[in-house]
C-alpha cells in the first residue's frame, strides 16, 4: 500500500484555521485521499476524500497539490470539538479498496 | 438514520477463554470491516465481508475469525484469548462498492480486556 507521512502533533488556537499536512510521494494515479479523525474514547470519523480536483464539505476543505504527492485538510475554524487524531489515508481502487491502512495520524490540539 | 451499533461496549475476559462481538452496519451498507486498535499497533485491519463472504483478511492468527449474515450483521470471535488481544475492537460499515471513494462509517467499537 502507497504510505502517507503526517506530523506526529500540531497545536491551534480556538477559532483559528487549522492547515493538516500529509504527503504521500508514492501515490498511484487511481488512488483516492481520505481523511478521518477520531476523537477520545470514539470510533474514527469520516472528514472528506478526494482524487485530483480540491474538495469541500460541511466539515473541512481538502487541497490536493497538482502533482498529487501532497495534500491538506483545512479546518476553517477550530473549535475545541475538533480536538482529534487525523488520519490520512489512501484508497485504491479493485481489492485495495476493501480496507483501509491507517499510519500514526497527527494529533491536534486546539487551545481555548 | 440509526448509525453503526456494536456490542457489548465493555467486556473483561481471562486468558483461555474466547469472546464473540457483534455488530449492525447501518441500513443498506453490504460491508462490514472489523479493526483492532491497540496504543502499540494502532489502528490494524482484520477482515472485511461483503454479502456474507469474507473478501479480505488482515495479518492476525486464525484465532481471530468473522462471519457475516443475511440481513448483513456481523460477528467476530477471538478464541484463546491472550493478553495481547486487550484492545478496541471497531466495526465499520459501508456500501461495498470496489472503489477508492467508498468510506466507512464506523461505531464506537467495543472495549475488551482480557486478565
Amino acid at each position: 500500500d502507497a504510505k502517507t507521512t503526517q506530523p506526529n502533533s500540531m497545536e491551534s488556537n480556538e477559532e483559528e484555521p487549522v492547515h493538516l499536512p500529509c504527503n504521500h510521494s508514492t501515490i498511484s494515479g487511481t488512488d483516492y485521499i481520505h481523511w478521518y479523525r477520531q476523537l477520545p474514547s470514539q470510533g474514527p470519523e469520516y472528514v472528506i476524500h478526494g482524487l485530483t480536483s480540491n474538495v469541500n464539505n460541511r466539515m473541512a476543505s481538502l487541497a490536493i497539490a497538482e502533482d498529487r504527492k501532497s495534500s491538506t485538510l483545512i479546518l476553517h475554524r477550530a473549535t475545541l470539538r475538533d480536538a482529534a487524531v487525523y488520519y490520512c489515508i489512501l484508497r485504491a481502487s479493485g481489492a485495495g479498496s476493501y480496507q483501509l491502512t491507517f499510519g500514526k495520524g497527527t494529533k491536534l490540539s486546539v487551545i481555548p | 438514520k440509526a448509525g453503526v451499533t456494536q456490542t457489548p461496549r465493555y467486556l473483561i475476559k481471562t486468558r483461555g477463554q474466547q469472546v464473540t462481538l457483534s455488530c449492525s452496519p447501518i441500513s443498506g451498507h453490504r460491508s462490514v470491516s472489523w479493526y483492532q486498535q491497540t496504543p502499540g499497533q494502532g489502528l490494524q485491519f482484520l477482515f472485511e465481508y461483503f454479502s456474507e463472504t469474507q473478501r479480505n483478511k488482515g495479518n492476525f492468527p486464525g484465532r481471530f475469525s468473522g462471519r457475516q449474515f443475511s440481513n448483513s450483521r456481523s460477528e467476530m470471535n477471538v478464541s484463546t484469548l491472550e493478553l495481547g488481544d486487550s484492545a478496541l475492537y471497531l466495526c465499520a460499515s459501508s456500501l461495498g462498492v470496489v472503489s477508492g471513494a467508498n468510506v466507512l462509517t464506523f461505531g464506537a467499537g467495543s472495549r475488551l480486556t482480557v486478565l
